[in-house]
This record gives C-alpha cells, sequence and structure tokens, in this order.
C-alpha cells in the first residue's frame, strides 16, 4: 500500500514570496491533516479535511495560510506571503474517519 | 485544552541499555494514547498506542501502558539498539474530530 506522498521535499524562498505544497493521502482515507513542526518542536495541526471539507482550521493563520481539497482526495496548502516565522516542516497526514493517522515525510521550509 | 509533556532531551544510552521515555498528559474526556517515532530525515511513524485506561500498547520491542490515574504513558523497551536512535513523540487525541496533539520529541542516541 502506498503511502502519504508529499511534495516538494523541500523549498528554500525569500520572506514575501509565496510557496505551495501538495500532498497524496493514502487511497480511500477521507480525514486529511497538514501539521506546522518547528525546529524542536512537536508538530501542531493547522488544518483538517473530512472528505473535501474543512472539519477544524482554528490554528491556520488565514491571513496568510490557505488550504483546499479538491474532489476529497489531494490536497495544498499555500503560504502568501511568506514570514521568516514560517520556516518549519509541513505535514500531512491522512487517516480511516478519526483512527490512526499516517504521515507524509514532510516539506522543509527555509524563509529567508 | 487536551495537552501533552515529555522529558526533555536528548537522551543517550549504550546499546542494550534500558529506556524509558516519560510522558504525562492533562485531558478532558478519555483520549487515545500515541507514541511516534521520526528517525533522521523520515516522516513520523505510528510507534504504538492505547485507546483506554490499562491498555499497553507495544511494538518493536517498545511497551507504554496508558495509565489514567497517574495520567502517564511512559515509553519503556528492555534493551534499545544503535537502530533506535530517532526522535520520539507522546501524542494524544485533542477533539472529537480526532485530530493529534504531540508533545515537544525527546531525541534518542544509542552508541555502540
Amino acid at each position: 500500500e502506498a503511502g502519504v506522498a508529499q511534495s516538494p521535499r523541500y523549498k528554500i524562498i525569500e520572506k514575501r514570496q509565496s510557496v505551495a505544497f501538495w500532498c497524496n493521502p493514502i487511497s480511500g482515507h477521507a480525514t486529511l491533516y497538514w501539521y506546522q513542526q518547528i525546529l524542536g518542536q512537536g508538530p501542531k495541526l493547522l488544518i483538517q479535511f473530512q472528505n473535501n471539507g474543512v472539519v477544524d482550521d482554528s490554528q491556520l493563520p488565514k491571513d496568510r495560510f490557505s488550504a483546499e481539497r479538491l474532489k476529497g482526495v489531494d490536497s495544498t496548502l499555500k503560504i502568501q506571503p511568506a514570514k521568516l516565522e514560517d520556516s518549519a516542516v509541513y505535514l500531512c497526514a491522512s487517516s480511516l474517519g478519526s483512527y490512526t493517522q499516517y504521515f507524509g515525510p514532510g516539506t522543509r521550509l527555509t524563509v529567508l | 485544552g487536551n495537552s501533552v509533556t515529555q522529558m526533555e532531551g536528548p537522551v543517550t544510552l549504550s546499546e542494550e541499555a534500558f529506556l524509558t521515555i516519560n510522558c504525562t498528559y492533562t485531558a478532558t474526556g478519555y483520549p487515545s494514547l500515541f507514541w511516534y517515532v521520526q528517525y533522521p530525515g523520515e516522516g513520523l511513524q505510528l510507534l504504538l498506542k492505547a485507546t483506554k485506561a490499562d491498555d499497553k500498547g507495544s511494538n518493536k520491542g517498545f511497551e507504554a501502558t496508558y495509565r489514567k490515574e497517574t495520567t502517564s504513558f511512559h515509553l519503556e523497551k528492555g534493551s534499545v539498539q544503535v537502530s533506535d536512535s530517532a526522535v520520539y513523540f507522546c501524542a494524544l487525541t485533542g477533539g472529537s474530530q480526532g485530530n493529534l496533539i504531540f508533545g515537544k520529541g525527546t531525541k534518542l542516541s544509542v552508541k555502540p
């Protein structure tokens, strides 16, 4: 069974630029999560989708971050404009309903 | 809200030593508890889980018991190997939607 796929694996941008990350969850998993992991900390939930609807985006900085999940499968997370403090690893995870979450390898973002 | 506190790292052990990584939690209701592991350059992998009080999760020689009376979920392994070197995260379900709340992680280094 293929795991959660993410791309790109690494991205370096200047502050105020925009960036987008892509995630393809495990086939059949209805729930998709985006987490932000700052160096030295545990992952923090940004947004949770159930199929193509948003379940929880309470910790998403909506002035600069946006996410969508078209057709209830792939998802993209966008940052526009990026700030220095957005430097982190962005993790995508998926699950069947509210059960065990499976994580992708992550995208390491560096904002200069 | 729900939260997790785990012991600070790094932890350095010799091969075949006994491992304990402490994790305590604060929660309303009856959360599920998890240990995830992150090997260098890789994404998070589920190591073990427990869904109710007194459950013991186990995998790859690692064990943790859900202790409601002490609100703890300590990770143990009787004999660590160099290949166990990684960052270990304790987590619990944060709410009704199943999202995870993570501790800050504990880095383990095992020396031959």
